[in-house]
């Protein structure tokens, strides 16, 4: 099945660092999917890459699809005690249908005010 | 939100018992999918569907099964529950159509096998 590793599988920072995660696949993907998830609640959708090698923002957020389709980063710059929460990728494989949705094992990210 | 209800949220069952989930979408999606969520594991897939009557194993599928008889509803069951499926639950839509396919969760079941 789809292998894809997400780390760190935690991170505590001081509000106003960077934050950054990773996740690394072991095949090439279609695309990739990121979603927050805070404490309590369930996943939400943020963003979605597709080509190789693009790069996408959402205000503090940078996210990274590598030009090998193998791994992508999703960066926070200045953390915020909202941005506090599990971040998951979630990949499909390039090879299938496309209906089958992997999630990595996520982030989470505590911050301290 | 999208219209995505889970049933119930809460359930509390003795080992051995049958247990069934409920997913009931309102958005006419194609693809549905059951996730656990383990402290240290993330969202495990258990089965997806991909149509109605068209499922598939994830990657935890031992000790559970699924059915879809209609588009709006995926049901998950544990035929004898035991405690190693004491978990938060979670079910997602998803569509095909359109460049942005990403999924839709509902609010989730915490089940507790005793």
């Amino acid at each position: 099945g789809q292998q894809v590793m997400q780390i760190p599988q935690y991170q505590h920072v001081q509000e106003g660092e960077d934050f950054t995660t990773y996740c690394n696949s072991s095949t090439t993907l279609s695309n990739i999917q990121w979603y927050k998830q805070r404490p309590g609640g369930h996943p939400v959708f943020l963003i979605q890459l597709v080509k190789s090698g693009e790069v996408k923002k959402q205000k503090r957020l940078t996210f990274q699809f590598g030009e090998a389709k193998k791994n992508s980063s999703l960066h926070i710059t200045a953390t915020q005690t909202t941005d506090v929460g599990t971040y998951f990728c979630a990949v499909r494989p390039e090879e299938t249908s496309g209906s089958r949705l992997t999630f990595g094992e996520g982030t989470q990210l505590t911050v301290n005010p | 939100d999208a219209g995505i209800t889970q049933s119930p949220r809460h359930k509390v069952t003795e080992t051995g018992t049958p247990v069934t989930l409920r997913c009931h979408q309102t958005e006419n999606h194609r693809y549905m999918y059951w996730y656990r969520q383990d402290p240290g594991h993330g969202l495990r897939l258990i089965h997806y569907s991909y149509g109605v009557k068209d499922t598939d194993k994830g990657e935890v599928s031992d000790g559970y099964s699924v059915s879809r008889s209609k588009t709006e509803d995926f049901l998950l069951t544990l035929e004898s529950a035991t405690s190693s499926q004491t978990s938060v639950y979670f079910c997602a839509i998803r569509s095909p159509q359109g460049g942005r396919t990403e999924a839709f969760f509902g609010q989730g079941t915490r089940l507790t096998v005793v």
